[in-house]
Formats: structure tokens, sequence, C-alpha cells
């Protein structure tokens, strides 16, 4: 059962504009939360994380939400470039090994 | 040094050699995994390493066999695999394993198994 989903496996968005990609859990004892990104052939690259204690984390273009009555996890990137073109990975841990996404694959349209 | 060394990147192998998946890092991390990653799959947790010490094995088939003969290295010895086994094997490390910060992945070794 997979406990961490992302329900859209691609996402199309305009040079500049918002790029939200969303990620939902079931596991409640989750605390800690990373939004990878994944170049082909490549391993993931770690972009921004968040504990359950807080409800938001920025860093520069990107912004991560976290609501836990929801359990429902959110990337904002702002504002997008090409260069961000890549699938992206939400991972949720209860503190000893990660539990990944599906995955959701971002085309950012020059 | 905050990066996880994986060699080789590319690996092609027949379903009767032996060969061996290398993962290094220096950061002084205390827990390393191994996960493999299928196309358009999310990363499934094989290993897991603690304090040099097999933690977690996830019902992993025997024709994969994890070592770690020190802290900073992991190894990952193939044989008799199936092509279904290709796959992309990333390395992982944290700080601990109670301790997910500071998660740092490998590039991956491609595995094409023929």
């Amino acid at each position: 059962d997979q406990q961490v989903k992302q329900n859209s496996p691609s996402l199309s968005v305009q040079e500049g504009r918002i790029s939200i990609l969303n990620c939902d859990y079931t596991n409640s004892m989750f605390d800690y939360f990373l939004w990878y990104k994944k170049y082909p052939a490549e391993g993931p690259t770690f972009l921004i994380s968040i504990s359950s204690i807080k409800d938001k984390n920025e860093d520069g273009r990107f912004t991560v939400f976290l609501n836990k009555s929801a359990k429902h996890l959110s990337l904002h990137i702002v504002p997008s470039q090409p260069g961000d073109s890549a699938v992206y990975f939400c991972a949720a841990s209860p503190g000893n090994q990660f539990y990944f996404g599906t995955g959701t694959s971002l085309t950012v349209i020059p | 040094d905050t990066e996880v060394t994986q060699t080789p990147k590319h690996l092609v192998m027949g379903m009767t050699n032996k060969k061996s998946l290398k993962c290094e890092q220096h950061m002084g991390h205390r827990a390393m995994y191994w996960y493999k990653q299928k196309a358009k799959k999310p990363p499934e947790l094989m290993f897991v390493y603690s304090y040099e010490k097999l933690s977690i094995n996830e019902s992993v088939p025997s024709r994969f066999s994890p070592e770690c003969p020190n802290s900073s290295l992991l190894n990952l010895h193939l044989h008799a695999l199936q092509p279904e086994d290709s796959a992309l094997y990333l390395c992982a490390s944290s700080q601990d394993p109670g301790v997910v910060d500071g998660y740092t992945f490998g590039s991956g070794t491609r595995l094409t198994v023929v």
C-alpha cells in the first residue's frame, strides 16, 4: 500500500508562473518530509525539507507547505524556470527510513 | 566533502556474472542505505546499515548481498541476477539511522542485466 501519494503524474507550467506540486500521505507517524528533484539517469537531489513542527519552509524560489490535519504537503516554485523541468518526488519519514511518492514530472515551457 | 559517491555509474552484466556496486561517503554518517528504482517508479528501500551493522533487510532476494566493510563504505554484491533486476541502484546516507536530517543520495548505478 502506497503511504505517500503524488496523484498528478505530470504538470506543465509556463516560465515565470507558479508551479504547485502536491503530495498526500496516510501515516500519521511521519514527522519529517522532503522534496527531491530528479533528472533522468541521475540520483535524486535534495531540494527542501520540513518537519512536522512547522507548516511552512522557504528556500529561495522553493516553498514547502505542510497541512498535518489533511496529511497534505505541497511544493511551490516561484517563478518557474525551464531548468526546473524534472521529476519531483516527495518523501516522508517516521524517523528511520523514507517512503517515496511516485513522482510528478514537471515541464516548464519557455 | 558532502557527497555520496557511487561506482560504477553504469554496469552491464550477464545472468551468470558476479559483480559489485560500491558506495562511499566521508561525511561521518553512521547510517547507509541501498535503494532500487525502476523507471517511473519511486525508490524502494532494500537495506539499511546502522553503525556498520545490517539493521533492515526489506525481504530482498539473496542474489543481492550487502556488505559494510567500514563506516565510509557500502557494497552491494550481485550474483545470478535476472533481467528484471535491471534498475537504478541508489545509495544514501544520513547522520544517524534515527535522524533523517542531512539525508544524501548518490547519483546511482544504472544496472542492466542481459
